[in-house]
């Protein structure tokens, strides 16, 4: 089975702190991806990776930066938490031309 | 990337089965329709995937009409268990970096 992990499933910050989400996958998959949930407001694609040092930015990753070093791992990065950024991150990943998505479990991030 | 409208929301019982239908006006000729199932504080978990008429799958059906404007998953005799959100995806699954939109998806509440 495919596995993605996710390093936190809560988290709690102060407004002004540098915040590192990791993510892990363990199928050599390709593509990994980066998401925030918010009530009423469903997924949104914060920023995506093709490919290791490869990055593209999704729908909102303004106050985000993203690090893949490593295929099996993709980093979100918040340089300085406010709390608007309050949210569960949701990390994914998927073979190229797959389709199919694994999302791991989730991080819910308090920004303080 | 072409934009999915469901209905917020679904009511249904134990042993009946529950249509949800996408519309998905603006699909493009290399998109694919996918559907993923989310419970509460679990990550998206794909579902069922197609390109035109008909999938089936262990879990799921998926009809596709002719003009691909339109699809409708079909979950035959639901459970409890059923109770989740449910998302329609379109967009092109070969495109390297290709993204996905979630839109709010549709939340069915199975009754027993």
């Amino acid at each position: 089975d495919v596995k993605v992990t996710q390093s936190s499933r809560y988290l709690v910050k102060r407004t002004g702190e540098k915040v590192f989400l990791e993510c892990v996958q363990d199928m050599d998959h390709e593509n990994m991806f980066w998401y925030r949930q918010d009530p009423g407001l469903g997924l949104r694609l914060i920023y995506f990776s093709y490919d290791v040092k490869m990055k593209e930015k999704g729908d909102i990753p303004e106050g985000y930066s993203v690090s893949r070093e490593k295929k099996e791992r993709f980093s979100l990065i918040l340089e300085s938490a406010s709390t608007n950024q309050t949210s569960m991150y949701l990390c994914a990943s998927e073979t190229l031309g797959a389709g199919e998505q694994y999302f791991g479990p989730g991080t819910r991030l308090t920004v303080t | 990337l072409a934009k999915t409208t469901q209905p917020i929301s679904m009511d249904s019982y134990e042993g009946q089965e529950v249509n949800i239908t996408c519309s998905h006006n603006n699909i493009a000729t290399n998109d694919y329709i996918t559907w993923y199932q989310q419970f509460p504080s679990q990550g998206p978990r794909f579902i069922i995937q197609g390109y035109k008429t008909k999938v089936t799958n262990e879990v799921a059906s998926l009809f596709i009409p002719a003009d691909r404007k339109s699809s409708t998953l079909s979950l035959p005799r639901v459970s409890l268990s059923d109770t989740a959100v449910y998302y329609c995806l379109v967009g092109d699954v070969n495109n390297q970096g290709g993204k996905l939109i979630f839109g709010q998806g549709t939340e069915l509440s199975v009754k027993p």
